[in-house]
């Protein structure tokens, strides 16, 4: 079973700052790596699958980058609606494997 | 646009088991796509249940597979998940969701299920 190991816990960052958050896998997944942002009281939403690819209808301010076993989401300049916990999620191996997540607060 | 909705009891005794249905709109079931259980501890993060393709192929969480159950039926567009033998462990955000190439793409909003007598 491929382990996620997202850094840090919680981050703490200032409205208009940039935002980086990494994850890392127990062995390679290639490129096949996504990231999902949950609001408090929701489901998780895909923000980035393929390492880099954004889903539909993610702002351009939010990239991800990384391939193997080290990945990295970043965020440009965070908007009051871009404090949440991330998670990972490889979907190279049986069984699927989330990251134990990243809260995002505001400093 | 493909919407999911599970529906089940909220309320499992110990030692019973957990039955969940998710009904899937804007898409026939068995044209594509996997189809997924994921849960989430109160205040922890997300655990993979299991997956199954419109053929009834399925992959299960090793760490649940000897308790878990999850089929579909086409006929009504929907797929289950049945737990088994469900302890206080159990209680969890239960989500079903869509996926394609292995990210979940479109999610239930998520049911509570809790596990007391």
């Amino acid at each position: 079973e491929i382990v996620m190991t997202q850094s840090p816990a919680t981050l703490s960052v200032s409205p208009g700052e940039r935002a980086t958050l990494s994850c890392r896998a127990s062995q390679s997944v290639g490129s096949k790596l996504a990231w999902y942002q949950q609001k408090p009281g929701q489901a998780p939403r895909l923000l980035i699958y393929g390492a880099s690819t954004r889903a539909t209808g993610i702002p351009a301010r939010f990239s991800g980058s990384g391939s193997g076993t080290e990945f990295t989401l970043t965020i440009s300049s965070l908007q009051s609606e871009d404090f949440a916990v991330y998670y990972c999620q490889q979907f190279n191996n049986w069984p699927h494997s989330f990251g134990q997540g990243t809260k995002l607060e505001i400093k | 646009q493909v919407q999911l909705q599970e529906s089940g009891p909220g309320l499992v005794k110990p030692s019973e088991t957990l039955s969940l249905t998710c009904a899937v709109s804007g898409y026939s079931i068995s044209s594509d796509y996997y189809w997924g259980w994921i849960r989430q501890p109160p205040g922890k993060g997300l655990e993979w249940i299991g997956t199954i393709y419109h053929s009834g192929s399925t992959y299960y969480n090793p760490s649940l597979k000897s308790r878990v159950t999850i089929s579909v039926d086409t006929s009504k567009n929907q797929f289950s998940l049945k737990l088994s033998s469900v302890t206080a462990a159990d209680t969890a955000v239960y989500y079903c969701a869509t996926i394609r190439g292995g990210y979940y793409i479109y999610w239930g909003q998520g049911t509570l299920v809790t596990v007391s007598s």
